[in-house]
């Protein structure tokens, strides 16, 4: 088993350029989440679902969408990427509610991207 | 507000050593504390998780402790050794918002 497997690993954009970030699972999660991790803080939860064709926003949404059409694949996209956009995004999914006391997070390997 | 807060922010130790790191939350209610492991370049993988009627548990060298009633927890390593360099992170839920609120990391590097 991959686990959870995110791609591209490293991106690089230009101000206003778009991008989807892939995220698939062979796990058969119901959830998935999208995070994202600066210098310095905590990861913070951008969007998440709780199964197929489900979307909800986290806690810094602002900037991104996500889609669900597939219970094993959940896509990031930047519709006109900025320089605050600048992170390390990584993938997660969990068979059951993340602050439940059995909600393991399972997370990909990040995807480095850079916005200049 | 609810804030999770580790100490210390890095750390350098001689591999064999043992070694605690802490970790504070404000987060009300409480439902469980968890301890990540992040390697350089890698996603975060669990270590444990908690709920509030546990104060001890244990995964191999890894023992954690909570006490809910200071909200305090710790993550005491023994016997270090070169692969557990790496940050490790604290965890709080809630019981609601489907929220977690992560710790800002403890970099641990391992000195042979």
């Amino acid at each position: 088993n991959a686990g959870v497997t995110q791609t591209p690993k490293f991106r690089v954009l230009k101000t206003g350029q778009s991008m989807t970030l892939l995220c698939a699972q062979d796990m058969n999660h119901e959830y998935m989440y999208w995070y994202r991790q600066d210098p310095g803080m905590g990861l913070r939860l951008i969007h998440y679902s709780v199964g197929e064709g489900t979307t909800a926003k986290g806690e810094v949404p602002d900037g991104y969408n996500v889609s669900r059409l597939k219970k094993q694949n959940f896509l990031l996209g930047l519709e006109s990427a900025a320089p605050s956009q600048t992170s390390v995004y990584f993938c997660a999914s969990s068979w059951s509610l993340m602050f439940a006391n059995t909600g393991e997070l399972f997370f990909g390997e990040g995807s480095r991207l850079t916005v200049l | 507000k609810n804030q999770v807060e580790q100490s210390p922010q890095s750390l350098i130790i001689l591999e064999g050593k043992n070694c605690t790191l802490q970790c504070n939350y404000t987060v009300s209610p409480f439902s469980n504390l968890r301890w990540y492991k992040q390697d350089t370049g890698r996603g975060p993988v669990s270590l444990t998780i908690m709920t509030f009627s546990e104060n001890t548990k244990s995964n191999g060298r890894y023992t954690a402790t909570l006490d809910a009633d200071t909200k305090q927890s710790s993550l005491h390593i023994t016997a270090s050794q070169l692969s557990d360099s790496a940050s490790y992170i604290c965890v709080v839920s809630g019981d609601s918002n489907y929220q977690l609120i992560w710790g800002a990391g403890t970099k641990l590097i391992i000195k042979p």
